[in-house]
């Protein structure tokens, strides 16, 4: 089974900064994705990535195949930005194929 | 597009009840589970199904029944509530389990066990 670590658990910063939060798996994927989670609230994707690099607004998402890693970037963080954010990898075998880290707990302060 | 719904959003039961758990979806994906999220765990898959009629055992599939008799629908079945199952489940979707395939998530039904 693939084993996915995500760093850091927790993270408390200052509107503005740059985040950059990171995802380790063990075995080669078919796909990864990042997903966004707010308090209470539910799940929403926001990249699904095999390699190189997307964007989307303020978010940034990378990965690198060989060194088995991801990395999800935030500019000029703001408030709105906190939630958990999980990094989940995509297998391609067993029943699921899924399999996801704990998740990083953001918390971005005015 | 209403995506993945679940209801009930909250819900609390004593021990020993039986309960379900709603998940309905309108995107015609094939592939549909059932996750417990945990404090301090990833996400762990209870049931799957690959289609109408087919289900499977996931991870955590002890206390729980599901069944898939239409496409869109995906309910969950807690036999007997134990407090062991106090947590917050996902229902989600997906076209398939392919590499490309996109996963929508409902919005989480929070459930306590007294």
């Amino acid at each position: 089974k693939n084993e996915v670590e995500q760093s850091p658990q927790n993270l408390t910063a200052q509107e503005g900064e740059f985040i950059t939060i990171n995802c380790s798996y063990s075995v080669g994927i078919s796909a990864l994705h990042w997903l966004q989670q707010h308090p209470g609230g539910g799940i929403v994707s926001l990249f699904m990535l095999s390699s190189g690099k997307k964007k989307h607004g303020r978010l940034i998402a990378t990965i690198n195949i060989q060194e088995k890693h991801s990395s999800l970037h935030i500019t000029a963080s703001h408030p709105r930005d906190s939630a958990v954010y999980i990094c989940a990898v995509r297998s391609g075998g067993g029943a699921d194929g899924l399999t996801f880290g704990k998740g990083t707990h953001l918390i971005i302060q005015p | 597009n209403a995506g993945v719904t679940q209801t009930p959003k909250f819900q609390v039961l004593k021990t020993g009840q039986s309960m379900t758990l709603q998940c309905a979806q309108d995107m015609n994906h094939e592939y549909m589970s059932w996750y417990r999220q945990d404090p301090g765990m990833g996400l762990r898959l209870i049931h799957y199904s690959v289609g109408a009629g087919i289900t499977d055992q996931g991870e955590v599939p002890n206390g729980y029944n599901v069944s898939r008799s239409t496409t869109e629908d995906f309910p969950l079945r807690l036999l007997s509530a134990a407090p062991s199952q106090t947590s917050v489940y996902f229902c989600a979707s997906s076209y398939s389990r392919g590499a490309g395939t996109e996963a929508f998530f409902g919005q989480g039904t929070r459930l306590t066990v007294v």
